[in-house]
């Protein structure tokens, strides 16, 4: 078992830019989770899905920010235009005792 | 809806001594409470979990203890040892399988040599 996947591991981009993180969950898990880490803010919780819906959504910031899971093996965070107080890393975890991928260290310049 | 507190947040212990990290919640139907390690540059992993019906369990050197009357439970970590220096978050779900889990602040755990 590979546990979660998250890609990339590290992005860099320019205020404005679009970016998209991406995260293949464990195979037969049922829920999948998006977490936002900063030193201020702590471990957030931005987005979850149960069986590819999404049922709670009220930790996601502002409209910049969007999540889709088109399926049980692949979800998606989109920003969109991305900004410097997005700089974060960003946690992907699947399972109901949430298993968490290595996650994506986000810079935005 | 939940809310989660975590104390102390920062924790020096001399190794081979114990550490203990407290937390509380709000919800009463909070019923499933788990541990997790976050050791720097990494992912926070699981290390013990416990659910309501029960008051206490334990794995090795790591115990977890509940009081539900108190609405308290807390992380034991019995002679410690350098690795582990880490973040521990406690959190708390009420509806274990359908909900989000609440996570406390952290506590940063120092092992001094």
């Amino acid at each position: 078992d590979a546990g979660v996947i998250q890609s990339p591991r590290h992005e860099v981009t320019e205020m404005g830019q679009e970016v998209t993180l991406r995260c293949k969950p464990i195979s037969g898990h049922n829920s999948l989770f998006w977490y936002r880490q900063t030193m201020m803010r702590g471990l957030e919780l931005l987005i979850y899905f149960n069986n590819n819906v999404p049922i709670d959504d009220s930790g996601m910031p502002e409209d910049r920010f969007s999540a889709k899971m088109p399926n049980a093996s692949f979800s998606t965070l989109k920003i969109q235009p991305s900004e410097p107080r997005d700089s974060a890393v960003y946690f992907c975890a699947s399972g109901e005792t949430q298993y968490f991928g290595p996650g994506t260290r986000l810079l935005v310049l | 809806g939940e809310n989660v507190e975590q104390h102390p947040s920062t924790l020096s212990v001399q190794e081979g001594d114990s550490a203990v990290i407290k937390c509380t919640y709000s919800d009463s139907a909070s019923n499933y409470f788990p541990w997790y390690k976050q050791e720097l540059g990494k992912r926070p992993q699981l290390i013990i979990d416990i659910r309501s019906n029960v008051g206490e369990k334990k794995d090795q050197r790591i115990a977890v203890t509940l009081n539900k009357t108190a609405k308290h439970f807390s992380l034991h970590i019995t002679e410690t040892q350098p690795e582990d220096s880490a973040v521990y978050f406690c959190a708390a779900i009420s509806n274990f399988g359908n909900e989000k889990l609440t996570f406390g602040t952290g506590t940063r755990l120092t092992i001094i040599p």
